[in-house]
């Protein structure tokens, strides 16, 4: 099966700098990858996604990247603010199958 | 929309004894996926329901079961609960293939 994994584990950013996560997969057959923002006793929430046939992808402060012949692909926050502060998990799926979680990236901003 | 919602949000069982935990979709939403997360496992994929019928499953002892509903609310049903079985347990919603969207969780204690 599919295989993600997740760098670094944890994070620590001044407030106002850029944070870059970063997420492998190993199945080619893979084309969809989310990303996912987990918050304190909250389950995770989907903040932006990318399909195989697109190599970049933006909303305002945050951009993923996705390079498919390295099978790898990354998480930009730019401006970072203490609310972005949580857990961020990546997945990588092919429609219609279980998605695969990477290991997920504590992120504090620091004021 | 209302968002995916659980019940119960928590609950403290005994070890050998079973557990009923509720999910109701996204309106309109007809896939049903449940996942584990623990601090060591991350988040692990437990099984997928669509359209009242198991479309995917993870890799779980046959302690662990579901079902989904016509009206699409799922339940899962664990028997003869194991220390270890002590986790928050996701569920999450789709509309296509893509795009999840995850409730808060039930969170299981098992003593």
């Amino acid at each position: 099966g599919e295989n993600v994994e997740q760098h670094p584990s944890t994070l620590s950013v001044q407030e106002g700098d850029s944070a870059v996560i970063k997420c492998t997969y190993s199945d080619s057959a893979s084309n969809y990858f989310p990303w996912y923002k987990q918050e304190l006793g909250k389950g995770p929430q989907l903040i932006i996604d990318i399909r195989s046939n697109v190599g970049e992808k933006k909303d305002q402060r945050i951009a993923v990247t996705l390079n498919k012949t390295a099978k790898h692909f990354s998480l930009h926050i730019t401006e970072t603010q203490p609310e972005d502060s949580a857990v961020y998990f990546c997945a990588a799926s092919m429609a219609g199958n279980q998605f695969y979680f990477g290991t997920g990236t504590s992120l504090t901003v620091i004021p | 929309k209302a968002g995916v919602t659980q019940t119960p949000r928590y609950l403290i069982k005994t070890r050998g004894q079973q557990v009923t935990l509720s999910c109701s979709p996204i309106s309109g939403h007809r896939s049903v996926s449940w996942y584990q997360q623990t601090p060591g496992q991350g988040l692990q994929f437990l099984f997928e329901y669509f359209s009242e019928t198991q479309r995917n499953k993870g890799n779980f002892p046959g302690r662990f079961s579901g079902r989904q509903f016509s009206n699409s609310r799922s339940e899962m049903n664990v028997s003869t609960l194991e220390l270890g079985d002590s986790a928050l347990y996701l569920c999450a919603s789709s509309f296509s293939s893509y795009e999840q969207y995850f409730g808060p969780g039930t969170r299981l204690t098992v003593t």
